[in-house]
């Protein structure tokens, strides 16, 4: 069964300053997603990574992937208060057969002025 | 429609009572899944429909829960009996994943349904 695991679970930072969200996975895939959460709202995609190598960003959010240490990483630069949310990985089961998205702990982030 | 829709967006009930929960995907989207969160949790995979049928259904907890899809569309989660432990925001996303498709599979969520079971 595909597990997906976030740390941290919790990140308080200051503005300004860089911080790295990991997610690891148990099984093989090349296709993984990063979604934001806003508290009492809906998930809403981030980025989509479908290869190994993988990078994207936008704005302060810049997203890899490691198909081969089965690691993602979601990096914030300089963080500003509307960053905060929780955010989620997922990862495509579809490497083996099954069309789920299997998604991460969480980590719920909090800007502080 | 614009996006995919859940109703009730609340639902308070009764132990004991059974509740039905809708979602209606982005027209044109085949696959269609509902996923369960509690409260400051993750996401719990429940099901996930490809047209009208159901690959994957290994995440109901238990048989007091069932779902259908009809007509490639509109879905129903239905939970009978319920219990307090099913009190949960239950999330519905649609795709426009086909079955072989080899692309991305980035699912768009609705506002979900809140069930609170007293």
């Amino acid at each position: 069964e595909l597990k997906v695991e976030q740390n941290p679970l919790f990140l308080s930072m200051q503005e300004e300053k860089n911080y790295t969200i990991y997610c690891n996975y148990s099984t093989t895939s090349d296709r993984l997603y990063w979604y934001r959460q806003d508290p009492g709202k809906s998930l809403e995609s981030l980025f989509v990574l479908l290869s190994n190598g993988a990078v994207k960003q936008e704005g302060r959010l810049m997203a890899s992937l490691d198909t081969k240490a089965r690691l993602s990483t979601l990096h914030i630069t300089a963080a500003v208060h509307d960053l905060s949310a929780t955010y989620f990985c997922a990862v495509d089961g579809s490497n083996f057969g099954n069309e789920k998205l299997t998604f991460g702990t969480g980590t719920r982030l909090t800007i502080i002025p | 429609g614009a996006g995919v829709s859940q109703s009730p967006s609340n639902k308070v009930t009764e132990k004991g009572k059974d509740v039905e929960l809708r979602c209606d995907p982005i027209s044109g989207h085949t696959a269609l899944y509902w996923y369960r969160q509690s409260l400051g949790q993750g996401l719990e995979f429940l099901i996930y429909f490809q047209g009208n049928s159901a690959p994957d259904k290994s995440g109901l907890p238990s048989d007091r829960f069932s779902a259908e899809r009809t007509g490639g569309s509109v879905s129903t989660l239905t939970i009978q009996r319920t219990q307090q432990e099913d009190s949960a925001v239950y999330l519905c996303a649609s795709s426009h994943r086909g079955i072989r498709n080899s692309g991305a599979n980035v699912l768009t969520f609705g506002a979900g349904s809140r069930l609170t079971v007293l």
